[in-house]
Parts: structure tokens; sequence; C-alpha cells
């Protein structure tokens, strides 16, 4: 069984369209995040999300959108893409509260806009 | 705010060679440091942690780190290398922001084990 999955594994869009990435967690954490991979392996934060809750917001345009739909669910949706948006995004969950715990990586969703 | 800094963004080693990928961390009051791995076209996966303790932390597969505090250091080593420890490696530090926590990461190192 997966633990975090994402969906796609693969995106490729045109500029100015819309997209939705999709990930689930079966391992009961509350805490779920979004990660940026950049072209050079730059790995940061975007989002994290404690029981449904925005908690950590790190400067990310507010073309992208994430909605927690329960704590085993956070979903990604981007606006009007753009070149500058084609990455790899990691969806990633963990207990909530403790910098002891690792957290779990789903497999990653390619974007790429065209 | 936190930084993790990794030295080296490619080490080639052959193979049965021993390896170290340096990482160095922003001093804290106190710090979770950890190792991810991440193989071709595949997600991270915790290679090994440290959270207290003893300062020197072991993975399943032969890996090592060692926490030096004075030296804000977290280097990992692995005495003799396979071609399937090939991958990308990264440093990340735990910060709290908000009452949640975060994974700040190092920029990576690329390892690859030549035959």
């Amino acid at each position: 069984d997966t633990a975090v999955s994402q969906t796609p594994k693969y995106l490729v869009t045109q500029m100015g369209n819309d997209k939705s990435i999709k990930c689930e967690q079966n391992l009961g954490h509350d805490t779920m995040y979004w990660y940026k991979q950049d072209s050079k392996k730059f790995l940061k934060i975007m989002f994290s999300y404690n029981n449904k809750e925005l908690i950590i917001n790190e400067t990310v345009p507010n073309r992208f959108s994430p909605k927690s739909p329960d704590k085993a669910h956070l979903n990604l949706h981007i606006n009007s893409l753009e070149l500058g948006d084609s990455a790899v995004y990691f969806c990633a969950s963990s207990h909530s509260g403790a910098g002891h715990t690792e957290a779990f990586f789903g497999q990653g969703t390619r974007l790429t806009v065209v | 705010a936190q930084s993790v800094t990794q030295l080296d963004s490619q080490v080639p080693v052959f193979e049965e060679a021993p390896v170290e990928l340096r990482c160095n961390y922003s001093s804290s009051v106190s710090v979770y440091l950890f190792w991810y791995v991440q193989y071709p076209n595949q997600g991270l996966q915790l290679l090994l942690k440290y959270l207290s303790g003893s300062t020197l932390v072991e993975s399943i597969n032969g890996f090592e780190a060692e926490f030096n505090k004075s030296q804000t250091s977290f280097h990992l080593r692995k005495p003799s290398v396979h071609i399937s420890d090939t991958a990308e490696y990264f440093c990340a530090v735990s910060e709290v922001q908000g009452g949640s926590e975060k994974l700040v990461f190092g920029k990576g190192t690329k390892l690859t084990v030549n035959p």
C-alpha cells in the first residue's frame, strides 16, 4: 500500500491553463505539506496543513491554492499556469508538532508548462 | 530562519570506496537533522535522523552521520559504496514556524558511484 500517493505523476500543459494535483495519505498523519523541487533539484516548502487548517504559506503566488477536504487529503490547484511553474511537486505528511518524526513523501508530480 | 549548506553539489566515487557528503546547518538552540535520499525519478526517502542522544546515527544500508554541535555539521558517511547508492542526497533541518514544523533542505549532493 502506498503511504503517500500523488496523481498525476506527469502533467504537461499549456501556459494559462488551470490544473490540479491530488494527494492522499493513509498513514493517519494530521499534517500534510506541498514542496516544490525546481530544475536545480532545490526543495522548498510551499504549504503545510494541520487538520485541514493552513499553517504555513511560504510566500507562494495566490495562483496556487491548496485545499484539504479532510486530513488525509491535500490537493493543489494552480491557476493561470506560467512557464516558471514547471517543477516537480512533492506532497508529504507527518505527525504534527514533533520535530522528531519523519516526513513521508509522495513520488512527485512532474509539471511541465509549455 | 534555519539554513542548510551542502558543500558539494556532485561527488563521483568508485564502487567500494568510502564517501563523505558534507552538511552544515545554521545554529539553533535545539535542532533536528535529517538525511533524505532521492533515487532517479522517485520521491524522497528518509535515510537517517538525529533527534537527541547519541551523536552517531546509522541507517540500515550502511550509511552513518555524526551530529557535531560545535561545528554545526551533520556529515553523511559510508565506508564502502555500491553502484545502487547512486542518488541525490539531501540534508535537512526541522524548523518550527507558526506552531507547525517544516523541513529546510540543502541544495542536495549528487552521488555517482562508478564501477
